[in-house]
């Protein structure tokens, strides 16, 4: 039911982009993007609510692919604030699909470490 | 001040020990969860509860418990605390909506050491 988040780690040079994807094997409702620091809460990025629907902020934006079950994070022209651990977080459809079920299932997180 | 807070936010207990851990929220939302953080495993759900009648178990809700005392207020208890369940626990909340509203926000966490 975990959501699996690819890749695991990722090392990046100030300036460079990367992509972060979240697949899940069930049908979804909505995915949540956050990025937590060391030892600190996560922090909410972005949600995205319907297939296709692509957000963005700043220079961090993503994408839904509905009927693929999978997300996908884009860091462009990456700062070094930008390190971090990435997590989506899933909420899938339930058996009756008038609704979300409420409950957020997370990936395993992907670690991010911008250099100068 | 936060809007979701959490005590205490470091704990060292022993093993065979009951503790609880408290959250207080003041966003008025009805939701409010419990997750548990070990390094390369994200973040699992323990308990949530979308209304203070409503309680559901979570992932991993083995050896946990939850009252939702009020609207605000959610806490989790380990009735015998295990080293195993040494980690950083999380509360959060939520008031689903538009997209623009459908935001989980998170507590500053509690680290529990358990010896």
């Amino acid at each position: 039911q975990q959501p699996v988040q690819s890749p695991q780690a990722v090392i990046l040079r100030e300036g460079e982009d990367a992509v972060i994807n979240c697949s899940s094997s069930k049908a979804l409702y909505s995915v949540h993007w956050y990025r937590q620091k060391h030892g600190e809460a996560p922090v909410f990025l972005m949600i995205l609510l319907k297939g296709g629907e692509q957000k963005g902020h700043e220079k961090i934006s993503a994408s839904f692919n509905e009927k693929k079950q999978q997300s996908s994070l884009y860091l462009t022209a990456s700062q070094l604030s930008y390190s971090g651990t990435y997590f989506c977080g899933t909420d899938r459809l339930p058996a009756i699909r008038s609704s979300n079920t409420g409950k957020l299932i997370f990936g395993q997180g992907t670690t991010l470490q911008v250099k100068p | 001040d936060a809007d979701v807070t959490q005590t205490p936010r470091n704990r060292i207990t022993k093993t065979g020990k009951r503790i609880m851990l408290e959250c207080s929220q003041t966003k008025g939302h009805d939701r409010m969860y419990w997750y548990r953080q070990d390094p390369g495993l994200g973040l699992q759900l323990i308990y949530y509860s979308f209304d203070v009648k409503d309680i559901n178990k979570g992932e991993i809700s083995d050896g946990y418990s939850v009252s939702r005392q009020a609207q605000a207020k959610f806490s989790l208890s380990l009735e015998s605390a295990i080293p195993n369940q040494t980690a950083l626990y999380f509360c959060a909340t939520r008031q689903p909506g538009t997209s623009r509203t459908d935001t989980q926000y998170f507590g500053p966490g509690t680290r529990l050491t358990v010896l």
